[in-house]
């Protein structure tokens, strides 16, 4: 049973342009979600995080926003750069369940 | 500060084989937390430590297990290796474990069981 679900494997974005990569969760005890990136042989890095308390929260380039009545949460990134190419993981909860990633192509 | 750091980064190992990871947090962190991923499952979570304690375990066979030392470093052992065991394994760190710290990864294990 995934109780949090990122249904697309990858997405390619054009330079400039603004990324959306999507989560869906099932669990609606989740309190808390997480956003994380990875390079290729490293360890994933923390991105951003928000509260169910919140809708949106915002830093620099990356914004999430989570819808608690669809049990959906969005990561948006404007604009995409380059260096944004990386598999991103949405987390919930404790941070024990992870999505499968989805890997983000920044095409030039 | 230094990061995260596991040993080794790279290991192969046949079936039946037993294999032990290591993984030390930055310091000052007492919760260690291993995960295994690979292509099919994305990050999947092992366990938990803190304070030498498990806290929290995932959906793996015993064969699976670990420990926390008490400078909070931090080893898993796989025992009777499968093929599907192949992975990279990653440990991350944080201060207390709480779901508002951030955890911090450590690079991973690659391990290949042939």
């Amino acid at each position: 049973d995934q109780q949090v679900k990122q249904n697309s494997p990858s997405l390619s974005v054009q330079e400039g342009r603004i990324s959306i990569l999507n989560c869906d969760y099932t669990n609606s005890m989740f309190d808390y979600f997480l956003w994380y990136k990875k390079y290729p042989a490293e360890g994933p890095t923390f991105l951003i995080s928000i509260s169910s308390i919140k809708d949106k929260n915002e830093d620099g380039r990356f914004t999430v926003f989570l819808n608690k009545s669809a049990k959906h949460l969005s990561l948006h990134i404007v604009p995409s750069q380059p260096g944004d190419s990386a598999v991103y993981f949405c987390a919930g909860d404790d941070k024990i369940i992870f999505g499968k990633g989805t890997r983000l192509h920044i095409l030039p | 500060k230094a990061g995260v750091t596991q040993t080794p980064r790279y290991l192969i190992k046949t079936r039946g084989q037993q294999v032990t990871l290591s993984c030390s947090p930055i310091s000052g962190h007492r919760s260690v937390s291993w995960y295994q991923q690979t292509p099919g499952q994305g990050l999947q979570f092992l366990f938990e430590y803190f304070s030498e304690t498990q806290r929290n375990k995932g959906n793996f066979p015993g064969r699976f297990s670990g420990r926390q030392f008490s400078n909070s470093r931090s080893e898993m052992n796989v025992s009777t290796l499968e093929l599907g065991d192949s992975a990279l394994y990653l440990c991350a760190s944080s201060l207390s474990g709480d779901s508002t710290d951030t955890q911090y990864f450590g690079p991973g294990t690659r391990l290949t069981v042939l």
